[in-house]
């Protein structure tokens, strides 16, 4: 059975530092993976996917994710931290049906 | 305006009282799913939809019943509703999987609470 692992319960980070929320995965067979953001009292948002191709994956509100095989890791990371980007962070993996599986969610907190 | 939403956003009740918690997308989708959020766990699949008539179990199904009758709705029902159900529900939907889709859009999520 797939599984997801995000090994940092709370990321801090100060505005204009480079951000990274951790993400490793198990699945077999081919990975499909995403990233959500969930504000406070808000449903989750997708901020960006890896199915297949290039290993750095861009996606929304200028994140982008790193696919590494070897490692099975998928981080997001940001160059230049906003405090607007505070929120919780969720890794997700979906196997060769449609069943999903998500990680337990990384609160990032950027500091002004 | 394209969106899933949900109704209620907000339940109280008792253990045992059967409730249904709706859910209806206005974005054709095929594929609709339930969720259970819990602190420190995340989301968990309860139930999925790839298309009308169509359901299967996600990690977490027991306690818990759905229907997909249309393709527009997928209502998430708790015949005899216990505590530990209590929890923060999103439904979602997205067009099946593959390389240009399989983006699921959530709803805003309803906060229940058995007593």
């Amino acid at each position: 059975a797939q599984s997801v692992a995000q090994p940092e319960d709370q990321v801090n980070v100060a505005e204009g530092n480079p951000l990274t929320v951790k993400c490793t995965y198990s699945v077999s067979g081919n990975p499909y993976l995403f990233w959500y953001v969930q504000y406070p009292n808000r449903g989750l948002q997708f901020l960006l996917k890896y199915i297949t191709g290039d290993n750095l994956v861009k996606g929304s509100y200028g994140f982008e994710a790193e696919f590494n095989k070897s490692q099975t890791s998928f981080h997001l990371k940001k160059p230049s931290a906003l405090v607007s980007d505070s929120a919780l962070y969720f890794c997700a993996v979906r196997d060769r049906g449609q069943n999903f599986v998500f990680g337990p969610g990384t609160r990032l907190s950027v500091l002004p | 305006e394209a969106q899933v939403t949900q109704n209620p956003r907000y339940l109280i009740t008792v253990t045992g009282k059967k409730l249904t918690v709706t859910c209806s997308q206005n974005m054709n989708h095929e594929y609709m799913s339930w969720y259970r959020q819990d602190p420190g766990l995340g989301l968990r699949q309860i139930y999925y939809s790839m298309n009308v008539e169509v359901t299967d179990k996600g990690d977490v199904p027991e306690g818990y019943k759905v229907s997909r009758k249309e393709k527009r709705n997928f209502p998430l029902i708790l015949e005899s509703p216990s505590p530990n159900q209590t929890s923060l529900y999103f439904c979602a939907s997205s067009f099946p999987g593959g390389i240009k889709t399989d983006t699921q859009y959530f709803g805003p999520g309803t906060r229940l609470t058995v007593l």
